[in-house]
């Protein structure tokens, strides 16, 4: 059974910093193309990264040079490293797993990012 | 960058009716097309990839068709667990993705 558990969400400050982790199971991590995906309070979903079984990496531009997304995989584990956080980056941050050269076929239960003073 | 629009924002139907939700692109996607169904306090889950391919366990009610920029999701014999929010998304930008505001679905 794929399964993938998010952590690490919590309160930060704005400008502060956040790791948070996604421990991949049910399948074989390293040949999947893995991705973030955020959904703020009350609201829609939004693409926020992706990286591709060999590490290429992409981001959306409001992230760009501010996040950080990583995969180990010896630990079947994704990462998203969060810098200078804004309040516009609270959101539930949802760790996918990409089929197709872009369908998400299995999410994670989601962790959630609060950035407040 | 391409945006997607759905409508309607809200639908409503009664039980065993079908629903016809709309997404739009603002350019062609060709088919890179997926659809997502999101429940109450839970994660979304796959429905449709390649803009009518339905996804492993998805029911057949569940259809999708279009290309290039207009696309529609078609639920019938609606029943009270459909009630949701369905998003778009655009995967014609690989890597780079977006996805529509989402239509809520009141059963």
């Amino acid at each position: 059974e794929v399964q993938l558990v998010e952590s690490g969400g919590g309160l930060v400050q704005p400008g502060g910093s956040l790791r948070i982790s996604c421990a991949a199971s049910g399948f074989t991590f390293s040949t999947y193309s893995m991705d973030w995906v955020r959904q703020a309070p009350g609201k829609g979903l939004e693409w926020v990264s992706y990286i591709s079984s060999n590490s290429v990496t992409n981001y959306i531009d409001s992230v760009r040079g501010r996040f950080s997304i990583s995969r180990d995989n010896a630990k079947n584990s994704l990462y998203l490293q969060m810098d200078s956080l804004r309040d516009e980056d609270a959101a539930v941050y949802y760790c996918v797993r990409e089929v197709n050269r872009g369908c998400f076929d299995y999410w994670g239960q989601g962790t959630a990012v609060t950035v407040s003073s | 960058e391409i945006v997607m629009t759905q409508s309607p924002a809200t639908l409503s139907v009664s039980p065993g009716e079908r629903a016809t939700l709309s997404c739009r692109a603002s350019q062609s996607v060709n088919s890179n097309l997926a659809w997502y169904q999101q429940k109450p306090g839970q994660a979304p889950r796959l429905l449709i990839c390649g803009a009518s391919t339905r996804a492993t366990g998805i029911p057949a009610r569940f259809s999708g068709s279009g290309s290039g920029t207009d696309f529609t999701l078609t639920i019938s014999s609606l029943q009270s667990e459909d009630s949701a929010v369905y998003y778009c998304q655009q995967y014609n930008t690989w890597p780079s993705y977006a996805f529509g505001q989402g239509t809520k679905l009141e059963i």
